[in-house]
């Protein structure tokens, strides 16, 4: 089935360890989501990619980066993860057109 | 700015009842959809339900209903005949209509348990 995958599903990382989290789509979506959410939160949107279009939303910290090397993956990377930086990381896609996105399950990220 | 509005931080509904779940939204938006996503314990997101703002029939997918009203600026969920395995957090989020970003706006959820 075609989906959105996320890897991996549990990350473990030490404060100012840099960490990547991958995000892949069989779905063939133009447009990809990277949101955060903390425990017991609303997800919130980090940022997100049209095509090779990067767009930033304007509260997401500059600790926070990300990459899509082709229409198929995008990483999120944290250059220093912060103890609050511990959250669910989850990937979305969606289709040029189309109104509706669809989820990964999630990369649960601790920072001890 | 959009703000969305999730009244209910919890509820809960015996198997096979019917459950109503708020969602009052704020948007400037002339145009814009409007989704209902789960999250049970495994946290993957689910689509539920989706309503196009412009469309005056309320959407309805199976047991999952939802009660649109434009003017109020409400969308609630009505879910029939309840199961185990609706048990989950409900998010509802408005999303404006088209553009490069279509950004959801999450409400802060309300978390449904079912009781057997």
């Amino acid at each position: 089935d075609a989906m959105v995958i996320q890897n991996p599903r549990y990350q473990v990382t030490q404060f100012g360890k840099p960490v990547t989290l991958s995000c892949s789509q069989t779905l063939n979506h133009n447009v990809m989501y990277w949101y955060q959410q903390k425990s017991s939160q609303a997800p919130k949107l980090l940022f997100h990619y049209y095509d090779k279009d990067f767009n930033n939303e304007a509260d997401t910290p500059d600790n926070f980066q990300s990459r899509r090397p082709n229409t198929s993956f995008c990483f999120l990377d944290i250059r220093s993860p912060g103890l609050g930086d511990t959250a669910m990381y989850l990937c979305a896609t969606r289709g040029w057109g189309a109104d509706t996105q669809y989820f990964g399950p999630g990369t649960r990220l601790t920072v001890l | 700015a959009q703000t969305v509005t999730q009244s209910q931080p919890e509820m809960s509904v015996q198997e096979a009842e019917t459950v109503t779940l708020s969602c009052t939204y704020d948007t400037s938006e002339s145009d814009y959809y409007l989704f209902w996503y789960k999250q049970p314990p495994s946290r993957q997101m689910i689509l539920v339900i989706r309503q196009e703002a412009y469309k005056q029939q309320n959407a309805t997918e199976n047991r999952f209903s939802v009660n649109f009203q434009k003017a109020a600026k409400s969308f609630s969920l009505k879910i029939s005949d309840s199961q185990l395995g609706d048990a989950a957090m409900y998010f509802c989020a408005p999303s404006a209509y088209g553009g490069a970003t279509n950004k959801l706006i999450f409400g802060t959820g309300t978390l449904l348990a079912v009781q057997p």
